[in-house]
This record gives structure tokens, C-alpha cells and sequence, in this order.
């Protein structure tokens, strides 16, 4: 079976300019989520979709980020205006269930941000 | 809130045994889960415990108290390709996963 697959796997952008990241899960998992990876520091959610409807994004920066999951596959994770302080890995993870049966996430190879 | 707390490094020999304590405080708590992070690499799931007592993969253990907050990883016969980030997590309400800050083991010949 396929994993996670995300797009671009690097991008280098200078403040104040915007990117989008593309994820598309494992297929059949209907929660998707988005962790944003710090270097030295352990994952955070962002935000968590459980078919196309969001089920928590209690830590996404509203005012800068943004994540749509239309048809409840594909997701994109936006940042717009971008900070030197949103450098870091962006991971996208699914799960069949919610948190997973098992606490198991399958988790992509993530998208490296940095930010000049 | 929730919060997670482990060792920031570990460093141990080759076929040792090592473990990688994990407490936690949280609002809502259905279960521990073990992740495996090489350099550069995602994160890899190793073991769930949703209840107490211990759970046993292969050279892997991992244990759970929930009375105490608090769970652990057991490598055994440790390899040099054990040398990676080791995060515990949190499954809490809503099946939000919440990671800990990992624990960066150095497996030395």
C-alpha cells in the first residue's frame, strides 16, 4: 500500500512570502492530520481533519495559517505572511480511525521549510 | 493542557538495554503510544499501551501506569541502528495525538 505522499519535500522562501504544502493520505484513512516539526523538538499539532470537516486546530496560527482538506482526501497547509520563526518541518500524518485504532499514525516524509 | 515529559538524551552500548521514561498530564487519556524518528526521517510508530502493564514487540517493551502518568520504552540487545529520536505520545480527547519533545538515543560500539 501506498503511505503518505507530500510535496515539495524542501522550500526556501524569504519573510513575508507565502507557501503551500500539499499532503494526499493513505488512501481509505479518513483523518489526516498536520504536524509542524521544530528542529530538536518533538512534533505539534497543528491541525487534524477527520474527513473534510476539522476536528481541532486549537494551535494553528489562524492569522497566518490555513488548511483546507476538500472532498476529504488531498489537504494543503498554507502560510501567509511567512515568519523566520515557521522554519521547521511540516509532517502530514493519516490514520483509519481517529488517533488510530492502535495510537498509530502513518506519518509522510514531511516538507522542509525554511524561511530567510 | 497536556503535557509530556522525557529525557532530552540517552546514550547507552551496544547490546545493552536501555529505557526511556515518559510522564505525562492531560485532560483526556485513552492511551501512550511510541514513535521512532531517524535523522531526516518521519516518525515511525512502535507500540500502543491503552491500559496497564506491559506490551512486548520483538526487542521492543513498552509499559504503561496510568495511575502513576506515567510509561516507559525497553530496547533490548541494543543496535547501532537503534541510535535515533524517541517520542512518546498521548492519545487524548478526540484522538488528538500530543508528542513529547523526544528522547535522542546514541548507541555507542
Amino acid at each position: 500500500e501506498a503511505g503518505v505522499a507530500q510535496s515539495p519535500r524542501y522550500k526556501i522562501i524569504e519573510k513575508r512570502q507565502s507557501v503551500a504544502f500539499w499532503c494526499n493520505p493513505i488512501s481509505g484513512h479518513a483523518t489526516l492530520y498536520w504536524y509542524q516539526q521544530i528542529l530538536g523538538q518533538g512534533p505539534k499539532l497543528l491541525i487534524q481533519f477527520q474527513n473534510n470537516g476539522v476536528v481541532d486546530d486549537s494551535q494553528l496560527p489562524k492569522d497566518r495559517f490555513s488548511a483546507e482538506r476538500l472532498k476529504g482526501v488531498d489537504s494543503t497547509l498554507k502560510i501567509q505572511p511567512a515568519k523566520l520563526e515557521d522554519s521547521a518541518v511540516y509532517l502530514c500524518a493519516s490514520s483509519h480511525l481517529s488517533g488510530g485504532a492502535s495510537g498509530e499514525l502513518f506519518f509522510g516524509e514531511g516538507s522542509r521549510l525554511t524561511v530567510l | 493542557g497536556q503535557s509530556l515529559e522525557q529525557p532530552s538524551e540517552v546514550t547507552a552500548v551496544e547490546g545493552a538495554i536501555v529505557q526511556i521514561n515518559c510522564t505525562y498530564q492531560t485532560s483526556g487519556f485513552y492511551g501512550l503510544s511510541w514513535y521512532q524518528q531517524h535523522d531526516g526521517g518521519a516518525p515511525t510508530f512502535l507500540s500502543y499501551n491503552a491500559l496497564d502493564g506491559l506490551e512486548e514487540t520483538g526487542r521492543f517493551s513498552s509499559f504503561l501506569s496510568r495511575s502513576d502518568s506515567y510509561g516507559y520504552l525497553l530496547l533490548q540487545e541494543l543496535q547501532m541502528k537503534d541510535s535515533a529520536s524517541y517520542f512518546c505520545a498521548v492519545k487524548g480527547t478526540g484522538g488528538k495525538l500530543i508528542f513529547g519533545q523526544g528522547t535522542e538515543l546514541s548507541v555507542k560500539p
